[in-house]
C-alpha cells in the first residue's frame, strides 16, 4: 500500500530535549515537506526536499531541521524543542503529478 | 499581502442536499488549485486537483469550479452523506520554484442525517 507514515504519532516532551520525528514513503517520491498545523493558521510548510541530498527552508524554518539522504526518509529534528513548537506536524511527498501524501500527522507537546 | 479565504464558520446541511465550498484568493497566480479532506487528528487526503485552464473539474460526487478572473474556486458534493462530514482544505500553487502548496484554514462540513 502506497503510504507515508510518521513516528512517533504523539510526543510529550520537555523545552530543550532534543527530538526527532522521522518520516518514510514508499512511493519513490523525490519531493518530501514538512508541514505544521495550527488552529486558525493551516497548514505552513516548514522544510522541503527536491531529492536526495536537497533541502530548503519553507516558510516557518526557525527551530527545525532536516535530513535527506535517502530518498525514501526525511527526518524532522527539533535540536532545542520550546512551548511554541507545541503543534500537529505532518510529513508529506509528492509524485510526478501535484497532489501532496499526507502522513498520519504527529502531536508534539512541548511544556 | 497574499491571502487565501475559506469560510471558517461550519457548513451545516441535510443528507442529499448539495454542499457547496468557497475558497477566495488574493494576489495569486496560481498554476492550478487543489482540494483536500481532512478528518479531525489525521493528515489531508487529496480529492481534486483543476488547472488555471480549466473551468470545471468532476470526479464522482465531487465538482471543482475554478475562476481565475474572480479568484475563486467553487467544491461542491452533490447528494452529501453524514460520511461527508469532514474539514475541506484547499491550496495553490504559489511558488512554483520550490512546488511549495499554499493551504486555506478549511472550511468544517457537517451533513445531517
Amino acid at each position: 500500500e502506497a503510504q507515508v507514515t510518521q513516528n512517533p504519532r504523539y510526543l510529550i516532551t520537555v523545552t530543550g530535549k532534543k527530538l526527532t520525528v522521522t518520516c518514510s514513503q514508499n512511493m519513490n517520491h523525490e519531493y518530501m515537506s514538512w508541514y505544521r498545523q495550527d488552529p486558525g493558521l493551516g497548514l505552513r510548510q516548514i522544510y522541503y526536499s527536491m531529492n536526495v541530498e536537497v533541502t530548503d527552508k519553507g516558510d516557518v524554518p526557525e527551530g527545525y531541521k532536516v535530513s535527506r539522504k535517502e530518498k525514501r526518509n526525511f527526518p524532522l529534528i527539533l535540536e532545542s524543542p520550546s512551548p511554541n513548537q507545541t503543534s500537529l506536524y505532518f510529513c508529506a511527498s509528492r509524485g510526478d503529478g501535484y497532489e501532496q501524501y499526507f502522513g498520519p500527522g504527529t502531536r508534539l507537546t512541548v511544556t | 499581502s497574499q491571502k487565501i479565504e475559506q469560510n471558517s464558520e461550519a457548513l451545516n446541511i441535510q443528507e442529499g442536499k448539495t454542499a457547496t465550498l468557497t475558497c477566495n484568493y488574493t494576489n495569486y497566480s496560481p498554476a492550478y488549485l487543489q482540494w483536500y479532506r481532512q478528518d479531525p487528528g489525521r493528515g489531508p487526503v487529496f480529492l481534486l486537483l483543476i488547472r488555471e485552464n480549466e473551468k470545471e473539474k468532476r470526479k464522482e460526487r465531487l465538482k471543482v469550479t475554478f475562476d481565475t478572473t474572480l479568484k475563486q474556486s467553487l467544491f461542491h458534493i452533490t447528494a452529501s452523506q453524514p460520511a461527508d462530514s469532514a474539514t475541506y482544505l484547499c491550496a495553490l500553487d504559489v511558488d512554483t520554484g520550490r512546488r511549495a502548496l499554499t493551504f486555506g484554514s478549511g472550511t468544517r462540513l457537517q451533513v445531517q442525517p
